[in-house]
Formats: structure tokens, sequence, C-alpha cells
């Protein structure tokens, strides 16, 4: 079972508010992601961190920013909410060897911003 | 341009077995991997395959042909549980990427 944990799984907050959204993983993985989806939507990586002090922006161009300071700790930041950013956010995080494709997902947090 | 594709949905019934299909555009490919989703739930990994051929799993398969570009991921004696949303993903410039996914709908 994969031990990635992500808080809070439900966040409805107003508009203009700064939050964080948490992200841990005890796997001991170098590389960790943060994808957005809508439901029922494709997954878009927004940013990923290759480990501690590494972190770059994915494909999907986002307002938020993330911080890598420990390995097992990935939060990811809106300083300044809107509607627009409601949508789920998902952790992922992967052993990080040459062209791996298995990560394992956190629950997610499902962001509506009012 | 998306990296990967795949049908937006298929339907087939229990019992029967499905093919789920995916192309792929990369200039450098390490593998294909498959990855199941339910409504309100996270993506949970089910296969990869790094060489060309079949790759069995219960009643989950995965195929991949790198001459083609092409893989597909076979679900068998089909359970009404297995309703959901299957999506490739490959690594991509060391970042893993996804299809935008293939919602299978399981009819009784």
């Amino acid at each position: 079972e994969a031990d990635i944990y992500q808080t809070p799984r439900y966040l409805v907050i107003g508009t203009g508010k700064k939050i964080t959204l948490e992200c841990s993983q005890t796997m001991g993985h170098d590389k960790m992601y943060w994808y957005q989806q809508d439901p029922g939507m494709e997954l878009h990586l927004i940013h990923y961190s290759y480990g501690v002090n590494s972190t770059e922006k994915g494909d999907l161009s986002s307002e938020s920013t993330v911080s890598r300071i420990r390995t097992e700790h990935f939060p990811l930041t809106l300083e300044s909410a809107r509607p627009s950013h409601t949508s789920q956010y998902l952790c992922a995080s992967s052993e990080g060897g040459t062209g791996d494709t298995e990560a394992f997902f956190g629950q997610g947090t499902r962001l509506t911003v009012v | 341009g998306q990296s990967l594709e795949q049908p937006s949905e298929v339907t087939a019934v229990e019992g029967a077995i499905v093919q789920i299909n995916c192309t792929y555009q990369t200039s450098g490919f390490y593998g294909l991997s498959w990855y199941q989703q339910h409504d309100g739930g996270a993506p949970t990994f089910l296969s990869y395959n790094a060489l060309d051929g079949l790759e069995e799993t219960g009643r989950f398969s995965s195929f991949l042909s790198r001459s083609d570009s092409y893989g597909y991921l076979l679900l068998q004696e089909l359970q009404m549980k297995d309703s959901a949303s299957y999506f490739c993903a490959m690594n991509r410039d060391d970042k893993i990427i996804f299809g935008k996914g293939t919602r299978l709908h399981i009819l009784p």
C-alpha cells in the first residue's frame, strides 16, 4: 500500500485567500509530482521535483508554487485563490529510476474556491 | 501536442473482454504503463511494459509494440467493479505524463 498522504481531502475557501495543500510520503522517493484534474478529465502535470531543493513547472501553466525542503514533503501553495483554481489536486511520488513510470498517488485534495 | 492518444470512452458487457488502445509519440521511450482510477479516487498503477509483448496480471493484460508505437490494456471477465477510467502513461523528459484517459462503461 502506498504511503503518500494529502491534506486536506476537501477544502472550500473564499476568493483571495492563501492556501497550502500538504503532501507527504514515507517511501523515500526522490521524485514527486503535482497533477491537476477536473472530474472525468485528464491529469495535467503542474509541478514536479527531482529531489530536495529541486522544483520545476509542469506542462500546464499554474499560478501555484511548490517547495521541496525535505525529501518527504512537497507542499503546494496558492497565494490568492480564485474560482478558476477549483479542481482536484493530486500529489504523487516515484522512485526516480531512469524512465520510471510507476507513480504512487495520494487521495487528492478537492479544492473549491467560492 | 499530446504525446499519448487513447479513446475517450469504451462500453462493454459484464463478463466480456475489452481492449483499450493507446498510441504514443516520443523521442526517448522507456516503456508504457497503465493506471486505473475510480470516480472520486486516486489513480492506481496496474502494469508496465518495457519490452514488446504481453504482460499478464490476473484478469488484466497489457501489450506493447514499440515498432508501432502502440499498446493496449486487455480486461477479461469484466466485472461491474471494473467500471473506471484507465490511463496509459509514459516517461517523457524524466516526467511521468498521462493520456487523457478512457472511461470504461460496463453494462449488466
